[in-house]
């Protein structure tokens, strides 16, 4: 695709709900990359994939949060049982390869009531 | 990760050249400079990355100390478009690293 889209835009839970974000990365793109932003900060690591493979989730904050890139292309991030400290702003980006520059979508906005 | 330290704030004027500076005084060899900034309501975007040597593009220019302890990302000529959050980054050639976004340098341009 032309760039990286994320869906939803803006996503408004109950706490306790699970939620699953969305990130469809620009399609030559084998790295694929998810950050979560606080207001006023800037991104913070949480995974990455190389293709269908995850080599690092050192940066997801519990068990709650699991992500998935089952045919190396479309991304999900799921958060279980969410909780008030989840709302952030979730941004995807993709890159050519590990270390190449990185694309980032417009991000999904969560909020948890 | 190696880090850097950037001032919280700069302000330029329109149509001047804008100095942003970066410190990162325990970077490695394999250390590669990289610099994003964030516009208002957007994504990180990608501005310019260098290792050694000062880089140019048509965005920006990044100049590199000799000792690579410290940076600084030009703007030859600021617009009210390059108000944004700009963050210095070192991204190592060791595939184990990431990218760690600090709170970046938050530039106003001035009309």
């Amino acid at each position: 695709g032309a760039g990286v889209s994320q869906s939803p835009r803006y996503k408004v839970t109950k706490r306790g709900q699970d939620v699953t974000l969305r990130c469809d990365p620009i399609s030559s793109h084998a790295t694929l990359y998810w950050y979560q932003q606080a207001l006023g900060q800037g991104p913070e690591f949480l995974t990455y994939f190389n293709y269908e493979a995850q080599p690092d989730k050192s940066g997801l904050p519990s068990d709650r949060f699991s992500a998935e890139r089952p045919e190396g292309s479309i991304s999900t991030l799921t958060i279980q049982r969410t909780e008030q400290r989840d709302s952030a702003m979730y941004r995807c980006a993709s890159s050519f390869g590990r270390g190449e520059t990185q694309y980032f979508g417009p991000g999904t906005r969560l909020l948890v009531l | 990760d190696a880090k850097t330290t950037q001032p919280n704030s700069m302000e330029s004027n329109e149509e001047e050249p804008v100095h942003l500076p970066c410190n990162h005084s325990t970077i490695s060899g394999t250390d590669y400079i990289h610099w994003y900034r964030q516009l208002p309501s957007q994504g990180p975007e990608y501005v310019i990355h260098g290792l050694t040597s000062n880089v140019n593009n048509r965005m920006a220019s990044l100049a590199i100390a000799e000792d690579r302890k410290s940076s600084t990302l030009i703007l030859h000529r600021a617009t009210l478009r390059d108000a944004a959050v700009y963050y210095c980054i070192l991204r190592s050639d060791n595939y184990g690293q990431n990218f760690v976004f600090g709170p970046g340098t938050r530039l106003s341009v001035l009309p």
